[in-house]
């Protein structure tokens, strides 16, 4: 069992909808959790950063952390496609951060 | 915003050659660096991490010999493939981590060197 499970996709949406992204883990003393989103070819680029349990909200995006059910999610509402990319979740329990395998995003126009 | 910078951003060698990729924080020091590769819609693979001032910690089935890394400054550190091959062509990615950041886990990324070996 790998210790962060992320759906590959693809997800394609129209312009506008809410997406939905997920990841689960195993490691019960992971702490911090990341969204990045990854253009192609270019690196990975830091969106939320969540400590512990709880939700956090930045513009159109929301973290969601459950550590009960050991879940992680990202919201992106009213979707644009200009957010068609590579969502890699990521967790750490202080050092080692391991990366979920991306979910590819594509927002339709 | 934390800023990590890359050089160069793409190289293409002949087999048998070596190439430095280097990686740099800008705009904060960062004790920690790491590298990761990348192949074509997969996720990151950690290949090593890089301490400032002492030798760096390779994953398992990474060649530390065939991949060197040094990290001789906060700001700074390198990535030389040695004696490369064709299927050493990869998307290679360093990060650094913050040492003054309340972050434990947060990683800023460089944008990335894509190699190609002939």
């Amino acid at each position: 069992q790998k210790e962060v499970e992320q759906d590959p996709g693809p997800l394609s949406v129209p312009e506008g909808a809410i997406v939905s992204l997920n990841c689960t883990y195993s490691n019960s003393a992971f702490q911090y959790f990341m969204w990045y989103r990854q253009y192609s070819r270019k690196g990975p680029e830091l969106l939320m950063y969540t400590y512990s349990s709880g939700n956090k909200e930045d513009g159109r995006f929301t973290a969601q952390v459950d550590k009960s059910s050991k879940y992680i999610s990202l919201f992106i509402r009213d979707s644009q496609p200009s957010d068609s990319a590579t969502y890699l979740c990521a967790m750490s329990e202080g050092f080692k951060t391991i990366f979920g395998a991306g979910t590819r995003l594509f927002v339709k126009a | 915003g934390a800023v990590v910078s890359q050089h160069p951003s793409w190289v293409i060698c002949k087999s048998g050659t070596s190439v430095k990729i280097e990686c740099r924080s800008l705009d904060f020091q960062a004790t920690t660096m790491f590298w990761y590769r990348q192949f074509p819609k997969q996720s990151l693979m950690l290949m090593a991490t890089s301490n400032e001032g002492s030798k760096a910690t390779y994953e398992q089935g990474v060649e530390k010999d065939k991949f060197l890394i040094n990290h001789a400054s906060l700001t700074l550190s390198t990535l030389t493939v040695t004696s490369a091959h064709p299927e050493d062509s990869s998307f290679y990615i360093c990060s650094a981590r913050d040492t003054q950041g309340l972050a434990m886990g947060e990683q800023f990324f460089g944008p990335g060197t894509r190699l190609t070996v002939l």
